[in-house]
């Protein structure tokens, strides 16, 4: 079955690298998203990976995946307060386009 | 910047009530879903809308459900007779293309409270 885990909470200090982990069980997955939801708001998409590819960086943000162990990470780069978010792992399990989430990792962000 | 937006923001409904939570989604965009995320859950799929039909739905999408595009712009979708269950935030959702990322953009979400 279709099943995304992330852990639940993580605290890092301003400047320092924060990185989040996601597995995820369907190995037909094609592409893998971040998106970010801050407080009251909706789902900001970060950035995605296809699934043949190892790594992806885009600015502060540094995307690996693991196809063989179905894990997939968000480094972030010099992590600011404005960080402060949760974050979801998401993948496209068909050609519709569902995406299947995972719960959340809170990411604070502390002075 | 196009956005997908959705009306109301929040929403306040009696049990046994009908409601109908709308979303414009990006113009030239041709893929539109419903998703819900109840309070501390996951965010869940509801429901994919192309070519005027209902791609997929999940078991939640029972026939309690359903989703209309009633014109070039607004998508909606209507619960029949809300249960206490049915409370949580809903998110609109689009995309353009049909091949490559399918990058999905989401509206800010209904939070709907069903007493």
């Amino acid at each position: 079955g279709e099943d995304v885990e992330q852990s639940l909470f993580l605290s890092v200090r301003e400047g320092d690298s924060s990185v989040i982990n996601c597995t995820y069980t369907d190995s037909s997955s094609t592409y893998l998203y971040w998106y970010k939801q801050e407080p009251g708001a909706g789902l900001q998409l970060l950035t995605y990976i296809f699934s043949n590819m190892d790594m992806k960086q885009d600015q502060r943000l540094t995307v690996l995946l693991n196809k063989k162990d179905k894990h997939l990470s968000l480094r972030i780069a010099d992590t600011q307060t404005g960080d402060s978010a949760i974050y979801f792992c998401a993948e496209k399990t068909d050609s519709w386009g569902k995406l299947q989430f995972g719960a959340g990792t809170q990411v604070v962000v502390t002075p | 910047e196009p956005e997908v937006t959705q009306t109301p923001s929040h929403q306040v409904t009696q049990m046994g009530q009908e409601v109908i939570l709308r979303c414009v989604p990006i113009s030239n965009h041709l893929y539109f879903y419903w998703y819900r995320q109840i309070l501390g859950q996951k965010v869940e799929f509801l429901v994919s809308f192309y070519n005027n039909e209902i791609s997929e739905k999940s078991e939640i999408f029972d026939d309690q459900f359903s989703v209309e595009r009633p014109d070039g712009s607004n998508f909606t979708l209507k619960i029949r007779s809300t249960k206490l269950e049915d409370s949580a935030m809903y998110f609109c959702a689009s995309r353009r293309e049909a091949g490559g990322p399918q990058t999905q953009y989401f509206g800010p979400g209904t939070r709907l409270l069903v007493l």
